[in-house]
């Protein structure tokens, strides 16, 4: 069965530092897709980079990327130059099956993350 | 291009009482995932709704039901409601018809209170 862990509950960063979110996911399906989304305090869930099974190089989107470790079943997303915006629930989630949106996404436990000034 | 709608966003029912929820998908979208969002923690999948009919379903019991209309907008309904309903109810709409690498667009929620 396919599962998603995130063990960093919360963390607190220093606004303009890099931040390194922590996402391990197990499945037996060799196609999967890998998603983050940001949660802010709104309740909607705002995606934010999708990084393929398949896909060679890591995923980046804007001041988002995905250090996809395959072999390691990791998948961290990393903000560079963090902003007070940046604070909220940040949730990794997994979809068995690249190229179907039937089947569908579960989701970690999520990590709060609090920028300081 | 309106993103997805739910309604309302707020809700509070009394434990086994009845309510329905509803959701009106991204123009385009024709797939309605339904998720269930307890405090402090990630968001559970209830079922996904396509061709009006239930194409899957999570672990949650029979007293949560769900409907598509033609026109692809959802409804959810919880039967003897419990307290443990207490959460916030996410609604994702998506594409079935393509390959979707951007997986769903969410909603705002509904906040469900039972007291």
């Amino acid at each position: 069965a396919q599962k998603i862990t995130q063990t960093q509950p919360g963390m607190f960063v220093q606004e303009k530092e890099a931040v390194t979110l922590d996402c391990t996911y197990d499945t037996s399906d060799p196609s999967y897709g890998l998603f983050w989304y940001k949660q802010p305090s709104s309740g909607e869930m705002i995606f934010l980079i999708y990084q393929g099974s398949y896909d060679q190089q890591n995923a980046t989107e804007g001041r988002y990327s995905l250090n996809f470790q395959k072999a390691r079943k990791s998948a961290n997303l990393v903000i560079s130059a963090s902003q007070l915006g940046d604070s909220a629930m940040y949730f990794c989630a997994m979809r068995e099956g690249v190229y179907s949106s039937a089947s569908k996404i579960i989701f970690g436990s999520g990590t709060r993350l609090s920028i300081r000034p | 291009d309106a993103g997805v709608t739910q309604s309302p966003t707020h809700l509070i029912k009394t434990r086994g009482q009845q309510v329905t929820l509803r959701c009106s998908p991204k123009s385009g979208h024709d797939t309605v995932s339904w998720y269930q969002q307890a405090l402090g923690q990630g968001p559970q999948f209830i079922f996904q709704y396509y061709e009006e009919e239930e194409r899957q379903r999570g672990n949650f019991p029979d007293r949560f039901s769900g409907h598509q209309f033609p026109n692809y907008s959802s409804e959810l309904n919880v039967n003897a409601l419990l307290l443990g309903d207490s959460a916030l109810y996410l609604c994702a709409s998506s594409l079935s018809n393509r390959a979707e690498y951007y997986g769903y667009t969410f909603g705002s929620g509904t906040r469900l209170t039972v007291v």
